[in-house]
């Protein structure tokens, strides 16, 4: 089983529509938790945190259930420029700061 | 922010020669850097983590004969992929932590192309 789990995609959604995606961990010892996203042959960029009480930043809201160790990130009023590839994140402290990337989501957003 | 350089950004190179990928943190000290590699379609897998002035860790299934990492000092990380074959073709990907800092910093990363 891997680490870090995500939805196999891809997701194909019209403009404007709102796409979740979730992810699932399976390494208790991760701590901290990230969503990256992924240009094609770019490297990852940091797209988000995720925190316990759950973040909201502009269109995009992560959420983060420890207990059922899930992920998840919501994207409203999806653009063109959201297509993207998303990287659900782990990271891993007491090995060095490791970060255990999930497989991807891709991100397609149609006029 | 912080910024991490990432040398050469695409490199093609003949079946059994050696190649070697600098990365840099320009603006923070970074005493452990972290090397990743992408194959298409696929996420990053970690390879390696490079700490200064010691012995590289490597993940299982990676050979560190192969792929020799060198962290000389606090800004510089080198992977050198010795022997490159075709099946080493690849995205070689870098991150550092600036002092603990999550998250980590990317460098933009080297594809590898070997023919």
């Amino acid at each position: 089983r891997k680490e870090v789990e995500q939805d196999p995609g891809p997701f194909n959604v019209p403009e404007g529509a709102t796409v979740a995606f979730n992810c699932t961990y399976s390494n208790s010892a991760s701590q901290s938790f990230f969503w990256y996203r992924q240009d094609c042959r770019k490297e990852p960029k940091l797209l988000m945190s995720v925190y316990s009480s759950g973040n909201e930043d502009g269109r995009f809201t992560a959420q983060l259930n420890r207990a059922s160790q899930y992920i998840s990130l919501l994207i409203r009023d999806s653009k063109l420029s959201d297509s993207a590839t998303y990287l659900c994140v782990a990271l891993i402290y007491n090995q060095g700061g490791k970060l255990i990337f999930g497989q991807g989501t891709e991100l397609s957003v149609k006029p | 922010g912080a910024v991490v350089s990432q040398h050469p950004s695409w490199v093609i190179c003949k079946s059994g020669t050696s190649v070697k990928i600098e990365c840099r943190s320009l603006d923070f000290q970074a005493t452990t850097m972290f090397w990743y590699r992408q194959f298409p379609k696929q996420s990053l897998m970690l390879m390696a983590t490079s700490n200064e002035g010691s012995k590289a860790t490597y993940e299982q299934g990676v050979e560190k004969d192969k792929f020799l990492i060198n962290h000389a000092s606090l800004t510089l990380s080198t992977l050198t992929v010795t022997s490159a074959h075709p099946e080493d073709s690849s995205f070689y990907i870098c991150s550092a932590r600036n002092r603990g800092i999550p998250p980590l910093h990317f460098g933009n990363g080297t594809r590898l192309t070997v023919t």
